[in-house]
Order: C-alpha cells, then sequence, then structure tokens
C-alpha cells in the first residue's frame, strides 16, 4: 500500500537550521509513528501517537520535535541537529496503536533522507 | 530488552529457495513481523505470526517456534524483484515493534 505519503524525500540543512518533516495518512489510521533508520542499523522508533495523544516519546533529544494535529498528519520539527541525526526518516501508520496484529500492522511512508551538514 | 539477529547478507539464484532466520531475545513477547524494504523505498509489510507454526501467504512463508525464540522467512520460486532488505520484528507486551538489523538478499540471474 503507498497509503503514507512524506515530504520532503530529501531535505540537506545546517546545524543552525530549522526544518519540518510532514507525514499524511491516506488509510484513516488511528495510530501514527516516527522512526530512524541509519544505514546497517536496526529502525529505531522515536515517537508513536495514538488518537491525535502522544503515547511514546522513546529518549528521543529535544532537538526533535513531533507534532500530530490530526490523525491524518504528523510532523517532525528539527531543530539545530548534529550530523549524526543523517537518516532515513520513517513515517508509518497503523489502524490502531494497541488491538492485535491485525490492527497494529504498520505501513510506512518512503521516508525523508536527511543530511545534517 | 531485546536482542533480534538476522544474517546480514545472503545470495541466491533466480527460481531457488531461500530461508532468512530471525533469532530474537525478549522479554514480554507477543509477535512477530515480516517487512520487504527496496533500497530507496519503504518497508512493506509481509506477514506476521503469533502462533508457533506455519503461515504461508504464496511464494513467502513465514514460521515461528516461541520456545526457541526463533522465526524464519522462505521465500520460493526466487525473483529478481525479491532482491531487498527483509526486516524482522519483535512485538513486545508494549506494543511497540523491535526492528532486526535486516538481511539483504541478492537474487542473481
Amino acid at each position: 500500500e503507498t497509503g503514507v505519503t512524506q515530504t520532503p524525500r530529501h531535505l540537506v540543512m545546517g546545524m543552525t537550521n530549522k526544518k519540518s518533516l510532514k507525514c499524511e495518512q491516506h488509510l484513516g489510521h488511528n495510530a501514527m509513528y516516527w522512526y530512524k533508520q541509519s544505514a546497517k542499523k536496526p529502525l529505531e522508533l522515536m515517537f508513536v501517537y495514538s488518537l491525535e495523544e502522544r503515547v511514546e516519546n522513546n529518549s528521543v533529544p529535544s532537538r526533535f520535535s513531533p507534532e500530530c494535529p490530526n490523525s491524518s498528519h504528523l510532523f517532525l520539527h528539527l531543530h539545530t541537529l548534529q550530523p549524526e541525526d543523517s537518516a532515513l526518516y520513517l513515517c508509518a501508520s497503523s489502524q490502531d496503536f494497541a488491538g492485535g496484529l491485525y490492527q497494529e500492522t504498520q505501513y510506512f511512508g518512503p521516508g525523508t533522507r536527511l543530511l545534517v551538514l | 530488552g531485546q536482542n533480534i539477529d538476522q544474517p546480514t547478507e545472503m545470495t541466491a539464484t533466480e527460481g531457488a529457495i531461500v530461508q532468512i532466520n530471525c533469532t530474537y531475545q525478549t522479554s514480554g513477547f507477543n509477535g512477530l513481523f515480516w517487512y520487504q524494504q527496496h533500497a530507496g523505498e519503504a518497508p512493506t509489510f509481509l506477514s506476521y505470526n503469533v502462533l508457533d507454526g506455519l503461515e504461508e501467504k504464496g511464494r513467502f512463508s513465514s514460521f515461528l517456534s516461541r520456545s526457541k525464540g526463533y522465526s524464519y522467512l522462505l521465500l520460493k520460486e526466487l525473483q529478481m524483484k525479491d532482491s531487498a532488505s527483509y526486516l524482522c520484528a519483535v512485538r513486545k507486551n508494549d506494543y511497540k515493534l523491535s526492528f532486526g538489523a535486516g538481511t539483504t538478499v541478492t537474487v542473481r540471474a
């Protein structure tokens, strides 16, 4: 399924910049997720929102700030990032955050490839 | 905590069968997912297992043994388009997924 879109697809930013990543899901899902994917490393869960409420902040530095204005949209605001934050940032959604594996199956967007200089 | 291990790379010939193993050590195990990720693309859902046994979906099958902390993804009748990374992910009692680093499968003609 390609019901999850992310913009921009690529982003280059300096360490002093402020930028935002956007995710939109067209699947009518209630839960949305941000993941970080670095080369040769497992996906790292960053944030989880269920019904627009944050249910997980996985020890993520405060330079990453999520926002979920409604169940279809999710943002990740970036501020004073470090070069080691360069990675692929993936958004995902699922029918529900909890409720069984069918409802919790996550569908991913194509990601934003971020480079911090 | 959790520890999820998969081989880093595997190579196989078109038309062959490949088995990707995934072992895990985790507290609060409550299911396992497999995802496929082509280079530069989003991970896409393949299968999940919550009970022991084999789940078959066309050319792909996934097996789980909870007592052994072991799963495998079986890809049959390999096609060139199956060249991708395959991600094993464990669902814990807190509903979160923990992913392995992925296995890159290269299919050769």
